[in-house]
């Protein structure tokens, strides 16, 4: 099965810009997708087909994905993005949902 | 409007076997494509992805925990029931379902809120 890597921690200023790395063997011939988790609540997909965002997503949030390295970035960062990130992908192989370990973003 | 709501104890003794239900709305698993997944949090802790069943009854679950584990579904109540055998402490977290769709690269895009279930003696 994949195991997907984050990063367990990412800070940024507000108004700047975060990226958020999630890593796989080859995770670029896969999709990637995204979840914002924030303190006490339910994960909310942010992105999906690696850079798809569902409505009522801002702009703000954009995804990459190619090689061995899945990115989500989020420009003008605001004090309401901080919480947890999740990356997932269905693997084919084992036929499961993977999850990363998530990556939590502080808003300094 | 797709809403998802688990319910089922708080608390559950070791040894004992857990059983969640998951009430839907707005979409049906009659429906082609459409499917269920079971997910689950320890506290602090990463998302773990412990099963799924899909609108032909198609159910896949966690590798690690299959044993343990069963899905069935209720089209005409709009439910999906999640039992977990022999719980153990270390399976205390919150429990979600989800739907799941997507072409053939699954994800979920709307989260119940969530139940949390405790497992002590």
């Amino acid at each position: 099965s994949s195991v997907l890597t984050q990063p367990p921690s990412v800070s940024v200023a507000p108004g700047k810009t975060a990226r958020i790395t999630c890593g796989g063997d080859n995770i670029g011939s896969n999709s990637v997708h995204w979840y914002q988790q924030r303190p006490g609540q339910a994960p909310v997909l942010v992105l999906y087909y690696d850079s798809d965002r569902p409505s009522g997503i801002p702009e703000r949030f954009s995804g990459s994905n190619s090689g061995d390295t899945a990115t989500l970035t989020i420009s003008r960062v605001e004090a309401g993005d901080e919480a947890d990130y999740y990356c997932q992908v269905w693997s084919s192989a084992s036929h499961h949902v993977v999850f990363g370990g998530g990556t939590k973003l502080t808003v300094l | 409007q797709v809403t998802l709501k688990e319910s089922g104890p708080a608390l559950v003794k070791p040894t004992q076997t857990l059983t969640l239900t998951c009430t839907f709305s707005g979409f049906s698993l009659s429906t082609t494509g459409m499917g269920v997944s079971w997910i689950r949090q320890p506290p602090g802790k990463a998302l773990e992805w412990l099963a799924r069943i899909d609108w032909d009854d198609y159910k896949l679950y966690n590798t690690s925990l299959k044993t343990r584990l069963t899905i069935s579904k209720d089209t005409s109540k709009n439910q999906v029931v999640f039992t977990m055998t022999n719980m153990d402490p270390a399976d205390t977290a919150t429990y979600y379902c989800a739907r799941i769709t997507g072409t053939y690269y699954y994800y979920m895009d709307v989260w119940g809120k969530g139940t949390t279930v405790t497992v002590s003696s």
